[in-house]
């Protein structure tokens, strides 16, 4: 149980163009979904946090323009970073908690190279 | 927020050996996982152990809350076993996970 996966695993885009990335709770019901991302040989840093149905917090540094977040449903949330560039290379990691929880469910990942 | 210093950052072991990482927290927290970061990226619960000790395997974690850190031990280590291993805490006052800062280890044949 507690899966989560994230579509699509890998990604190459041109500089300039849009990229959405998806997250899926398969097997619960996630009130909060959590986006982060990881540089290389880099601990993973929270991005923002989302909760079913209202708008996204983000963290400091992270602009909300670039990096849309829509969490639409009880076991979907998506990831659109708009206009990329290559510093915008990374991986993106989401995860997932159920109401009442505090255990965060992690997806697999999605590796971003932006050319 | 809260600080996570995990040490040491990079652990080179031959396989069989024993190893103990460690993971300090610079204020309370509700909650301390560790996880293991697959060559892929993928990663995957350890540990859910805000406080005591728990065993599974090879692996076994405790943690002291009140001295604000924890340690991970992995027994008898095999070359599955390489990676980033993570530490992270939970607070319920901002409700964020914030990770530690990894112990690569590498385990050679």
């Amino acid at each position: 149980g507690a899966v989560v996966s994230q579509h699509p695993s890998w990604v190459i885009c041109k500089s300039g163009t849009s990229v959405k990335i998806e997250c899926r709770s398969l097997d619960f019901q996630a009130t909060t979904m959590f986006w982060y991302r990881q540089f290389p040989k880099q601990s993973l840093m929270l991005m923002a946090t989302s909760n079913e149905g209202s708008k996204a917090t983000y963290e400091q540094g992270v602009e909300k323009d670039k990096f849309l977040i829509n969490h639409a449903s009880l076991t979907l949330s998506t990831l659109t970073v708009t206009s990329a560039h290559p510093e915008d290379s990374s991986f993106y990691i989401c995860s997932a908690r159920q109401l009442g929880l505090d255990t965060q469910y992690f997806g697999p990942g999605t590796r971003l190279t932006v050319l | 927020g809260i600080q996570v210093e995990q040490s040491p950052p990079d652990l080179i072991l031959q396989e069989g050996a024993n190893s103990t990482l460690r993971c300090n927290f610079s204020d309370s927290v509700n909650n301390l996982q560790w996880f293991h970061q697959n060559p892929w990226g993928q990663l995957i619960n350890l540990f859910y152990i805000p406080s005591g000790t728990k065993q599974n395997g090879r692996l076994s974690a405790t943690t002291v809350a009140t001295e604000r850190y924890s340690l991970l031990y992995i027994s008898s280590s095999q070359t599955t076993d390489s990676g980033v291993y993570f530490c992270a805490a939970f607070n319920f006052g901002n409700e964020k996970l914030t990770f530690g800062t990894g112990t690569r280890l590498t385990i050679i044949p």
